[in-house]
């Protein structure tokens, strides 16, 4: 079975300021999918970037980067001039691509983040 | 594009009733996944329903259960309540059998169990 660890349980960075959020994770397999989700207080769960494991090169949306390290099975998120709408849980989450596997999402425990204006 | 919608927003119960959360799927999505997530804590899978059938189930007992209908939209049917059970309900839809890539999330339902 997969396990996704966020071991960081609060977070907090100065807004225009650079952030880096850490997960790892365990799985035998060699093809899925990581994600980080945010959910604000609204509690909508929105997804903010994706990896792919066959995918060296990190991905990349605006001010979030990833840094992807598959042979460690670190997957840490890193926002770039936080902006006070960051603020929220930030949830690292796994998914099999293997054949025949259902889609089902592995969410780590989650890591609340406060930006201070 | 409508997006996934969850009715109701909140609800309370008794426990030892039984309860009924709705989903509709994003328009184009035949796969729909259902999570509890209790306060600070990150989404557990309930189970996985693709066109109709169920396609996975996690480590819930079996008075969850849920159906799926042909507009795709799902049912979470939970019997039996339990004071534990009072979580935010999520449900999640993705296109293709394996789910596509990327699941798009609801707003949730709030379940309160006294």
């Amino acid at each position: 079975a997969q396990t996704v660890t966020q071991s960081q349980p609060e977070m907090s960075v100065q807004e225009a300021e650079t952030v880096t959020l850490s997960c790892t994770y365990d799985t035998s397999e060699s093809d899925y999918y990581l994600f980080w989700y945010k959910q604000p207080p609204s509690r909508q769960m929105i997804l903010v970037i994706r990896q792919e494991a066959y995918k060296q090169q990190n991905a990349t949306e605006n001010r979030f980067s990833v840094n992807f390290q598959k042979a460690a099975k670190s997957f840490s998120l890193k926002i770039s001039d936080s902006q006070l709408g960051d603020a929220a849980m930030y949830f690292c989450a796994y998914r099999s691509r293997q054949t025949g596997a259902n889609s089902k999402l592995t969410f780590g425990k989650g890591i609340t983040l406060s930006v201070r204006p | 594009e409508t997006g996934v919608t969850q009715s109701p927003t909140h609800l309370i119960k008794t426990r030892g009733q039984q309860v009924t959360l709705r989903c509709s799927s994003q328009s184009g999505h035949n796969t729909v996944s259902w999570y509890q997530q209790a306060l600070g804590q990150g989404p557990q899978f309930i189970f996985q329903y693709y066109r109709e059938e169920e396609n996975g189930r996690g480590n819930f007992p079996p008075r969850f259960s849920g159906l799926q209908f042909p507009n795709y939209s799902s049912e979470l049917n939970v019997n039996a309540l339990e004071l534990d059970d009072s979580a935010l309900y999520l449900c999640a839809s993705s296109p293709g059998g394996s789910g596509g890539a990327e699941q798009f999330f609801g707003p949730g339902t709030r379940l309160t169990v006294l």
